[in-house]
């Protein structure tokens, strides 16, 4: 199987500041069509995961342009360019290259 | 926006059965993939089996050989048949729809939950 490996495990932010997290995999995701599936997901307290990221640097549709994904092979990272109160949860990594797909452990981004 | 809804969660003895059911607002074959994600109270997710729009089911170790996904393409829903339940498999079951580039979408969750 492909571990997902993230940090920091929990990540405190002031309001406006930037934030990163980093995501490590065991094997290249760069699958033989030459795409990379790789995702980020959020989740709120009490809610079910939203994607935010899709092949390393795609927002989906709705997700502010604050948020944005870079990497390849085998390491990535999401950056928050100015955290807002709505952006508190679990912030997952996600592959699809091969399965069983897997996810990071998760980061916790709080507010400080 | 898509919506994806699941039901059939609740509580079982160890060794029971339940059927999950998931209703997609779109069809389940117009997506490369459908699929179970499980958390467990206070942990992470876990991907537990997925279908491609062309039919082919894939399991995770932990669920081979007692869990079977299906799907009924007329009511755009997919199931989730699980037997021989253990203690381990309470979690949240989370039903994803999966159209690569054209969204993934979530529904909001049913607890399954396995006394011993």
């Amino acid at each position: 199987d492909v571990v997902m490996t993230q940090s920091p495990l929990s990540l405190s932010v002031t309001l406006g500041q930037p934030a990163s997290i980093s995501c490590r995999s065991s094997h290249s995701l760069v699958y033989s069509d030459g795409d990379t599936y790789f995702n980020w997901f959020h989740q709120r307290p009490g809610q079910s995961p939203r994607r935010l990221i899709y092949k390393v640097s795609n927002r989906d549709s709705g997700v502010p342009d604050r948020f944005s994904g870079s990497g390849s092979g085998t390491d990535f990272t999401l950056r928050i360019s100015r955290v807002e109160a709505e952006d508190v949860g679990i912030y997952y990594c996600m592959h699809e290259v091969q399965w069983p797909w897997t996810f990071g452990q998760g980061t916790k981004v709080e507010i400080k | 926006e898509v919506q994806v809804v699941e039901s059939g969660g609740g509580l079982v003895q160890s060794g029971g059965s339940l059927r999950l059911s998931c209703t997609a607002s779109e069809s389940t074959v117009n997506c490369d993939f459908m699929g179970w994600v499980r958390q467990a109270p206070g942990k992470g997710l876990e991907w537990v089996s997925i279908i491609h729009r062309g039919g082919t089911t894939l399991y995770s170790d932990s669920v081979k050989g007692r869990f079977t996904i299906s799907r009924d393409i007329s009511k755009n829903t997919l199931y989730l048949q699980m037997n021989s339940l253990r203690t381990e498999d309470t979690a949240v079951y989370y039903c994803a729809r999966n159209a690569r580039d054209l969204g993934h979408h979530w529904g909001q969750g049913t607890l399954v939950t396995v006394s011993s």
